[in-house]
């Protein structure tokens, strides 16, 4: 049973313009979350994280929403550029005990010029 | 600063063939993983490590066996590879008890033919 889902295997938007990444998840003992970026042949980095303490958390163009009645949490990059032509990995932890991830799928995001 | 290193970054088997990828981080990670990525799915943790001596089966553990041979490597066996075990493999570690993410290597694409 896939525990974290992100439904959109890829995205195309215009450079300049907002790109809304989703990711659904179904264990209510995660307590936090991460995005990770992947450009191909090379392993994925780590981009942007949240606890379920917050509901938001910004860095730079990238910002983490976290509605945790809804399980639910979304990447939002203003304003997109060509270089984040990438596949996100939303990611999901719970406390204490081990460190392991549970992945989702990915979304393959296009910035088209 | 390397961070995570995985040899070879290529390899091609025929079916039954052994081989082992090896993995070294230069962060002085308690936290070793191995994962595989497959199109349409993915991440999926094959095996991973909490710390020096231990080792654990993650979501696909069938097929392969795991060696944490200090606290710098982490090294997975293929004792008998099957086409099913064409993948790009992934190692990653990160700092038990903190929740910076992890660091992942660059990869190593096998084809098992």
């Amino acid at each position: 049973d896939q525990q974290v889902k992100q439904n959109s295997p890829s995205l195309s938007v215009q450079e300049g313009r907002i790109s809304i990444l989703n990711c659904d998840y179904t264990n209510s003992m995660f307590d936090y979350f991460l995005w990770y970026k992947k450009y191909p042949a090379e392993g994925p980095t780590f981009l942007i994280s949240i606890s379920s303490i917050k509901d938001k958390n910004e860095d730079g163009r990238f910002t983490v929403f976290l509605n945790k009645s809804a399980k639910h949490l979304s990447l939002h990059i203003v304003p997109s550029q060509p270089g984040d032509s990438a596949v996100y990995f939303c990611a999901a932890a719970t406390q204490g005990g081990s460190e392991k991830l549970v992945f989702g799928k990915g979304t393959k995001l296009t910035v088209n010029p | 600063n390397a961070g995570v290193t995985q040899t070879p970054k290529f390899q091609v088997l025929k079916t039954g063939q052994s081989m082992t990828l090896q993995c070294a981080q230069d962060m002085n990670h308690n936290s070793m993983y191995w994962y595989r990525q497959d199109p349409g799915m993915g991440l999926r943790l094959i095996y991973y490590s909490a710390s020096e001596g231990t080792t654990d089966k993650g979501e696909v553990p069938n097929g392969y066996n795991v060696s944490r041979l200090n606290k710098r490597e982490f090294s997975l066996r293929l004792e008998s590879a099957a086409p099913s075990q064409t993948s790009v493999y992934f190692c990653a570690s990160s700092e038990a008890r903190t929740r910076y993410g992890y660091t992942f290597g660059s990869g190593t694409r096998l084809t098992v033919v």
